[in-house]
């Protein structure tokens, strides 16, 4: 069974360039987060999607974030305009459906992140 | 608000012996999930061992256990028999409410031969 899938893996670009990344979660997880992490802040939860609907956005930084899920199988994060305190790992995961306030359903499931360098 | 504490930034362990992994948590949730994760110098993150706040019987995973005490609120991960593979950070996490995990900083665990 395919785990969560991200493409691409590396991803260097120059400041003010459109980036675009990709997720493919877990076929049956009702869940897709995506998380952004720096030696500085840490893990981060940027926002997640229930059944292909934003429900907590409240962690993208600015308004040059935005993410989308079209579909169950694939979602979109992406930054326009760029800049270099951009520059993290930036995992997507997924799970199944929550538990009743915490139960295994709630267990992520990580893809192996995309390492983006902006200069 | 959930909050995860993890106060060892670093740990060594010799090769072959038991390590243990501090966690402390905060919620007020009455039910609620813990997890650990591993994350190698590769960068991925791997689901490790879970343990939900009514289980009654410590959760463990071949090598990996996760020591629960509910009324001190923390969650530590034991390791047993270290492995060199097993160097990687660590970090502690939980669930509660509507699927808001929150996680830990980690802890950097070094195995020596």
């Amino acid at each position: 069974d395919a785990g969560v899938i991200q493409s691409p893996r590396h991803e260097v670009t120059e400041m003010g360039q459109e980036v675009t990344l990709r997720c493919k979660p877990i076929s049956g997880h009702d869940y897709l987060f995506w998380y952004r992490q720096t030696m500085m802040r840490g893990l981060e939860l940027l926002i997640y999607f229930n059944n292909n609907v934003p429900i907590d956005d409240s962690g993208m930084p600015e308004d040059r974030f935005s993410a989308k899920m079209p579909n169950a199988s694939f979602s979109t994060l992406k930054i326009q305009p760029s800049e270099p305190r951009d520059s993290a790992v930036y995992f997507c995961a997924s799970s199944l459906f929550p538990g009743v306030g915490g139960g295994f359903g709630d267990t992520q499931y990580f893809g192996p992140g995309t390492r983006l360098t902006v200069l | 608000a959930q909050k995860i504490t993890q106060t060892q930034p670093g740990m060594f362990v010799q090769e072959k012996e038991a390590v243990t992994l501090d966690c402390t948590y905060d919620t007020s949730d009455q039910s609620y999930g813990l997890f650990w994760y591993k994350q190698p110098s590769s960068g991925e993150m791997i689901f490790l061992i879970y343990q939900g706040s009514y289980d009654e019987q410590n959760a463990t995973e071949g090598r990996y256990s996760l020591n629960f005490q509910k009324a001190r609120k923390s969650a530590n991960l034991v390791i047993s028999a270290s492995q060199l593979g097993d160097s990687a950070m660590y970090f502690c996490a939980m669930s509660g409410g509507y699927q808001k995990v929150t996680f830990g900083t980690g802890t950097k665990l070094q195995v020596i031969p």
